[in-house]
């Protein structure tokens, strides 16, 4: 069963400072999102990492994957306030059908 | 419209009631699934329709679930005699094509119905 584990579960940060998000998944997976999620919202894409290696940005959100470690980072430069979320990572699983496993979330509180 | 769209969007049920949520896909999306999402946690792959078959409903938790999707578009989740561990949103979400249809193959979500049962 493949098994999606993302930290820390909650991220307390002040403007201006950097973070990294961790996601680690069980099971060989060339494909992983990022998802983000405002209260009461709907979940909004935000990366795409299709192949070992792959980095991708926009603003100050940094999304990587590493397929041999099974493990992705999104990195936080200079956080602002309206960065608040909770992040999810997916791995997108086919065995004969296919599905997002998501990870538990990390819930970002950005502090001015 | 442009996204997905569920209803309603809040749904307050008393315990044993029957509940049908709805979900609108993007127009033309081949796939839709639905997730489970309890408080503070993420969401739970239910069930994945293909057009209007269902290919995978291993998540459903109970035979208390059903979904459909006759027609291939407009997809309804029923849950039957609903019990209190059945609160959660239901997330709806669409994809342009079937499960071969490649890596970016991206899931858009709807905002999703609250189910509270009393």
């Amino acid at each position: 069963e493949l098994k999606v584990e993302q930290n820390p579960l909650f991220l307390s940060m002040q403007e201006g400072k950097n973070y990294t998000i961790y996601c680690n998944y069980s099971t060989t997976s060339d494909r992983l999102y990022w998802y983000r999620q405002d209260p009461g919202k709907s979940l909004e894409s935000l990366f795409v990492l299709l192949s070992n290696g792959a980095v991708k940005q926009e603003g100050r959100l940094m999304a990587s994957l590493d397929t041999k470690a099974r493990l992705s980072t999104l990195h936080i430069t200079a956080a602002v306030h309206d960065l608040s979320a909770t992040y999810f990572c997916a791995v997108d699983w086919v065995s004969g059908t296919y599905k997002y496993i998501f990870g538990t979330g990390t819930r970002l509180k950005v502090l001015a | 419209g442009a996204g997905v769209s569920q209803s309603p969007r809040y749904k307050v049920a008393k315990r044993g009631q029957d509940v049908a949520l709805r979900c609108d896909p993007i127009s033309g999306h081949v796939s839709l699934f639905w997730y489970q999402q309890a408080l503070g946690q993420g969401p739970e792959f239910l069930t994945y329709f293909q057009n209007e078959a269902q290919l995978d409903k291993s998540g459903l938790p109970s035979d208390r679930f059903f979904a459909e999707r006759p027609e291939g578009s407009v997809s309804t989740l029923k849950i039957q005699r609903t019990q209190q561990e059945d609160s959660a949103v239901y997330l709806c979400a669409s994809s342009p094509r079937g499960r071969a249809g490649g890596a970016k193959n991206i899931q858009y979500f709807g905002a999703g119905t609250r189910l509270s049962v009393l």
